[in-house]
């Protein structure tokens, strides 16, 4: 089945530990991004790569960092986790040929940072 | 900055009625998306219509498209309660970037 998998589902942390969000796609996929969803904001870009080792700041990068070794995943670093990082975490992927392909998310992550 | 608006905010209709949902945006685009989310869960894409098009179909959604007044709006009829959730849309203005406005949330009462 094609799909997006990002783990884990539910995160709850401290500030300051270190912590990796995964992100993989089995669809051959070139694009992928990462989102944060946050109550009156909607969906902001917190970065994107346009293939293996490609990446490139979206909207909202402060405090994120990723990775594209490999052109099925593509996880999210928060390397000093912040409260105001607390929020939803999509990722997301679709073709090369980004501007008539639609995207497939995640299910999500929900991340507490306390 | 957010690109795509969606009016309004939230929508609370009776089963079997229409629901109609709205997107404005600021740029010139190449094509608008709409996308709809379930309470917690990832979007799911819906449409996808061009700029050079006008009206797209598909099953009970009709999507249009006036650039010229930079707008769009989805429709769907004969809502069902399983349509409750959060509509996006989404613009392309070329580059990397798809931007996704603030949403609306469909309740369909049974």
């Amino acid at each position: 089945e094609a799909q997006v998998t990002q783990n884990p589902r539910y995160l709850i942390t401290v500030t300051g530990k270190k912590l990796t969000v995964t992100c993989s796609q089995n669809m051959n996929h070139e694009y992928m991004s990462w989102y944060r969803q946050d109550p009156g904001l909607g969906l902001r870009q917190i970065y994107y790569s346009m293939n293996v080792e490609v990446t490139d700041k979206g909207d909202v990068p402060e405090g994120y960092k990723v990775s594209r070794k490999e052109k099925r995943n593509f996880p999210l670093i928060l390397e000093s986790p912040s409260p105001n990082q607390t929020s939803l975490y999509f990722c997301a992927s679709t073709k090369r040929d980004r501007g008539t392909s639609p995207l497939h998310f995640g299910n999500g992550t929900r991340l507490t940072v306390t | 900055s957010q690109q795509g608006e969606e009016d309004p905010q939230a929508l609370s209709i009776q089963e079997g009625e229409n629901a109609t949902m709205n997107c404005s945006y600021k740029t010139s685009i190449n094509n608008l998306q709409w996308y709809r989310q379930n309470s917690g869960r990832g979007l799911v894409h819906l449409i996808l219509i061009r700029s050079n098009e006008r009206e797209k179909h598909s099953g009970r959604l009709r999507v249009t498209l006036d650039t010229s007044k930079k707008s769009s709006s989805l429709l769907i009829t004969a809502s069902r309660a399983a349509d409750t959730a959060s509509y996006f849309c989404a613009t392309d203005g070329g580059g990397s970037r798809l931007t996704f406005g603030e949403g609306t949330q469909l309740t369909v009462n049974p």
